[in-house]
């Protein structure tokens, strides 16, 4: 069975651009839930969707936005991207959402804001 | 909201020694995950605890959650050093995981 997989692994982009991260969680998975990882705030929650639903959100700027498609792949758009949004953003699948499911976590995407 | 706090933040260890990583949380937990990461990578599923007094284990790693469902521990018996990396906790808190800062784990061969 294919883990979830996270395109593209890196990226780079200047300030002021906007960049969309796509996820593709493990087959019969309907929760993708994102996370931002940094040095200084360590894993922080961005949003959970579900059947293409927003679940859950976490305490980010508008900047962040998200969705998700009917065969349950995601994505996830930065806007106006700052400094501060260089970071590793990791995507978690689980059959239906965190209370008592195992997540798993993808690869990741490597941010850089120059 | 809930926190959790890991200790020790970093643990350096000979290869074929025991270690023990805590996690603590400062409200009930209903469901306790344990992750493991190599630097700049995603997260590897270790195990998920739920019920007080529960405890797994896989291979050489031993997970428990205590009775009062507020303490977890992480243990590894005979380390290696493909047991380097970062152990994380994460916290089901309504329906989204928060983490523990995390342990960063040398194995000297």
């Amino acid at each position: 069975k294919a883990g979830v997989t996270q395109t593209p692994r890196y990226l780079i982009k200047t300030r002021g651009q906007q960049v969309t991260l796509s996820c593709s969680p493990i087959s019969g998975h309907r929760s993708v839930s994102w996370y931002q990882q940094t040095p200084g705030q360590g894993l922080q929650f961005l949003f959970e969707y579900f059947s293409e639903t927003q679940r859950n959100k976490g305490n980010f700027p508008g900047r962040f936005s998200g969705r998700q498609f009917s065969n349950s792949r995601s994505e996830m758009n930065v806007s106006t991207l700052e400094l501060g949004d260089s970071a590793l953003y990791l995507c978690a699948s689980s059959r239906t959402g965190t209370a008592y499911n195992e997540q798993f976590f993808g690869p990741g995407t490597r941010l850089t804001v120059l | 909201s809930q926190e959790l706090e890991q200790s020790p933040q970093s643990l350096i260890v000979q290869e074929g020694k025991n270690l023990t990583i805590n996690c603590t949380s400062s409200k009930t937990l209903y469901g306790l995950y344990w992750y493991k990461q190599k630097y700049g990578e995603g997260l590897i599923f270790l195990m998920m605890l739920q019920k007080g007094g529960e405890e797994k284990s896989h291979e050489k790693i031993t997970a428990k959650l205590d009775e009062k469902k507020q303490q977890s521990s992480l243990h590894i018996t005979a380390s290696q050093p493909s047991h380097a990396g970062i152990y994380l906790c994460g916290a089901d808190a309504s329906s989204r995981l928060t983490f523990g800062e995390g342990t960063q784990l040398t194995v000297n061969p």
